[in-house]
């Protein structure tokens, strides 16, 4: 039982690169989640998903794009990175708006 | 802007004082809940109160939740160098969005 997964958990991107960020998880939650954390600013929603093949906007979702393919992996996508999106991102899951498990984080650097 | 806002937003005392952190929201929620985060690592859940509960215990953890007031506190009581952490409260929002969303969080130092 692994909780949640992220990959990778470090990255280096030029600017205007793409890359998709990974998360599983094995715990059959409908709810997944994609935050951002920025120094001094707490955790800042990105997207959203309520269960399989839906996914919605969280309070940053600006140049990110997101899947929800399969129940227990939520993609999140930057299509053209910006030094803008350097920050450490974290996959959550959970059932319903109820205790939330966190993975471990992935940081990206965006030169 | 920001669900929760949590004050304040540093904090250092002794081993074996009390912490207190306040937590304010801003829409009606289901529940409010508080999350630890070791530096550098992933969030871990501490406690979660629903919005019909005043307060609620677990080991040196109390959370309060006033709904009329849209707030919350945590209180850490007889602190350990080890609860050195930040920690986060998170609500969701049963009017808009159904995600939980964080505030900004509270640095909390324990000296040993």
């Amino acid at each position: 039982n692994a909780g949640v997964t992220q990959t990778p958990k470090f990255r280096v991107l030029k600017t205007g690169q793409s890359m998709t960020l990974l998360c599983a998880q094995d715990m059959n939650h409908e709810y997944m989640y994609w935050y951002r954390q920025d120094p001094g600013m707490g955790l800042r929603l990105i997207h959203y998903s309520v269960g399989e093949g839906t996914t919605a906007k969280g309070e940053v979702p600006d140049g990110y794009n997101v899947s929800r393919l399969k129940k227990q992996n939520f993609l999140l996508g930057l299509e053209s990175a910006a030094p803008s999106q350097t920050s450490v991102y974290f996959c959550a899951s959970s059932h319903g708006v109820s205790e939330a498990f966190f993975g471990q984080g992935t940081r990206l650097t965006v030169v | 802007s920001q669900q929760g806002e949590e004050d304040p937003q540093a904090l250092s005392i002794q081993e074996g004082e009390n912490a207190t952190m306040n937590c304010s929201y801003k829409t009606s929620i289901n529940n409010l809940q508080w999350y630890r985060q070791n530096s550098g690592r992933g969030l871990v859940h501490l406690i979660l109160i629903r919005s019909n509960e005043r307060e609620k215990h677990s080991g040196r953890l109390r959370v309060t939740l006033d709904t009329s007031k849209k707030s919350s506190s945590l209180l850490i009581t007889a602190s350990r160098a080890a609860d050195t952490a930040s920690y986060f409260c998170a609500t969701d929002d049963i009017t808009g969005r159904r995600a939980l969303t964080f505030g900004s969080g509270t640095r909390l130092q324990v000296q040993p």
